[in-house]
């Protein structure tokens, strides 16, 4: 697709439930980044994918939180028995650079529209 | 951790007026980039900054790399209404996308 796709747009969860979240990268993009954004706050670093390795999960607040991208393409966040702290915006962003030396264009992180969880 | 600290959080000004947000990091830089996100919508990147002491600009809005590479600015002349949103910067550590981390963001209001 044109840009970075995740579903669903809005989730209504109740404490406990477990949720999955789904996101589409731009086509032929190798990195693969998720970030929590809190109403009002910058977005915070999740986990970061190099195609289906995942080079850096420091961010994930707790083992409830667990993301995979197994083919290197489309990835998925999913948290375990939500808890209302949970309840944030979780963006996707996809990029076409690896590590190092890129350029600007390469280097462009694409965010998605996000997927809003609501944990009540 | 490398913290990235953005001034100042919340910014009104007259519609006209010039706005400036600075960012700086408890750590050097390899690289900076700048994303504006409008109200209800998602970071859209602006810019990147690489090299110290780098100046860009994009029509009314000029971005600035320290020489040290801990700090940068984004500069927006005769602010317009369409400008309303949150800036945030992010710096990475690394090369490439890998490991940046956000500021909080400046949110720009602008009254008519």
């Amino acid at each position: 697709g044109a840009g970075v796709s995740q579903s669903p747009r809005y989730k209504v969860a109740k404490r406990g439930q477990d949720v999955a979240l789904r996101c589409d990268p731009i086509s032929g993009h190798v990195s693969l980044f998720w970030y929590q954004q809190a109403l009002g706050q910058g977005p915070e670093f999740l986990t970061y994918f190099q195609n289906e390795a995942q080079l850096d999960k420091s961010g994930l607040p707790s083992d409830r939180f667990f993301a995979e991208r197994p083919e290197g393409s489309v990835s998925t966040l999913k948290i375990q028995r939500t808890q209302q702290e949970d309840s944030a915006v979780y963006l996707c962003a996809s990029s076409l650079a690896l590590a190092t030396g890129m350029t600007e264009w390469e280097n462009t992180i694409y965010f998605g529209e996000g997927s809003w969880l609501t944990v009540v | 951790g490398q913290q990235v600290m953005q001034i100042p959080q919340y910014q009104h000004v007259q519609e006209g007026e010039d706005f400036t947000t600075y960012c700086n990091s408890s750590t050097t830089l390899s690289n900076i980039q700048w994303y504006k996100q409008r109200p209800g919508g998602h970071p859209v990147f602006l810019i990147q900054l690489v090299k110290s002491g780098e100046v860009k600009k994009q029509k009314r809005l000029t971005f600035q790399f320290g020489e040290a590479k801990k700090n940068s600015s984004l500069h927006i002349t005769a602010t317009q209404t369409t400008d309303v949103g949150t800036y945030f910067c992010a710096g990475g550590p690394g090369g490439g996308a890998d490991g940046l981390t956000f500021g909080k963001g400046t949110h720009l209001i602008i009254q008519p």
